[in-house]
C-alpha cells in the first residue's frame, strides 16, 4: 500500500531535550516536505526537499533541522524544543514537487513540549 | 504573495443539505488548486485538485470549478452526509512560486454535519 508513515504518532517532552520525528515514504517520491498544523492557522510548510541531499527552509524554520539521506526518509530534529512548538506536524511527499502533482501526507504527529 | 483565503467555520447542516465552502487565491503565476480534507484523527487527503482555468475537479460528489476570472476554486456538494463531517482545506501550488513544490492552505473549514 502506497502510504506516508511517521513516529511516533504523539509525543510529549520537555523543553531543551533533543527529539526526532521520522517520516518514511514508499512511493519512490523525490519531493518531501514538513507542516505544522495550528488552530486558525492552517498548515505552514517548515522545510521540503527536492531530493536527497538537497533540503531547504518553508515559511517556518526556526527551531528545526532536517536531514535527507535516504530518498524514502525525511525525519524532522528539534534540538532544542520549546513550548511553541507544540503543534501537530504532517509530513508530505509528492512525485517531483512539480504545481500540479498530489502531495501525499502522513497521518500525522502530535507534539506537546512542557 | 500567494495565498489563499477561506470561509471561516464551523459550518454545520443537515444531513442532505447543500454544500458551499468559498475559496479565493492570490498566486504570482497560473496556480494549481486543491482541495484536501481531514477526516478526524487522521491527515490530509485529496479530495479534488484543477490544474488550470475552467477546469472542474470532482470526487465522491464534491466538485470545484477553477475561475481565474474571480480567483475563486469554491467546493459544493448537492447533498450532504454525516460521514462528511471533517476539515476541508483550500490550498493552491504556484508554477511560479519561489518554493517548488509547496503547498499554500487556507486556514481550513470544519463541516459538521448532523443526521
Amino acid at each position: 500500500e502506497a502510504q506516508v508513515t511517521q513516529n511516533p504518532r504523539y509525543l510529549i517532552t520537555v523543553t531543551g531535550k533533543k527529539l526526532t520525528v521520522t517520516c518514511s515514504q514508499n512511493m519512490n517520491h523525490e519531493y518531501m516536505s514538513w507542516y505544522r498544523q495550528d488552530p486558525g492557522l492552517g498548515l505552514r510548510q517548515i522545510y521540503y526537499s527536492m531530493n536527497v541531499e538537497v533540503t531547504d527552509k518553508g515559511d517556518v524554520p526556526e527551531g528545526y533541522k532536517v536531514s535527507r539521506k535516504e530518498k524514502r526518509n525525511f525525519p524532522l530534529i528539534l534540538e532544542s524544543p520549546s513550548p511553541n512548538q507544540t503543534s501537530l506536524y504532517f509530513c508530505a511527499s509528492s512525485s517531483q514537487g512539480g504545481w500540479t502533482d498530489t502531495q501525499y501526507f502522513g497521518p500525522g504527529t502530535r507534539l506537546t513540549v512542557l | 504573495g500567494d495565498s489563499v483565503t477561506q470561509m471561516e467555520g464551523p459550518v454545520t447542516l443537515s444531513e442532505e443539505a447543500f454544500l458551499t465552502i468559498n475559496c479565493t487565491y492570490t498566486a504570482t503565476g497560473y496556480p494549481s488548486l486543491f482541495w484536501y480534507v481531514q477526516y478526524p484523527g487522521e491527515g490530509l487527503q485529496l479530495l479534488l485538485k484543477a490544474t488550470k482555468a475552467d477546469d472542474k475537479g470532482s470526487n465522491k460528489g464534491f466538485e470545484a470549478t477553477y475561475r481565474k476570472e474571480t480567483t475563486s476554486f469554491h467546493l459544493e456538494k448537492g447533498s450532504v452526509q454525516v460521514s462528511d463531517s471533517a476539515v476541508y482545506f483550500c490550498a493552491l501550488s504556484d508554477d511560479r512560486g519561489s518554493t517548488l513544490g509547496r503547498l499554500y492552505f487556507g486556514r481550513g473549514t470544519q463541516l459538521t454535519v448532523w443526521p
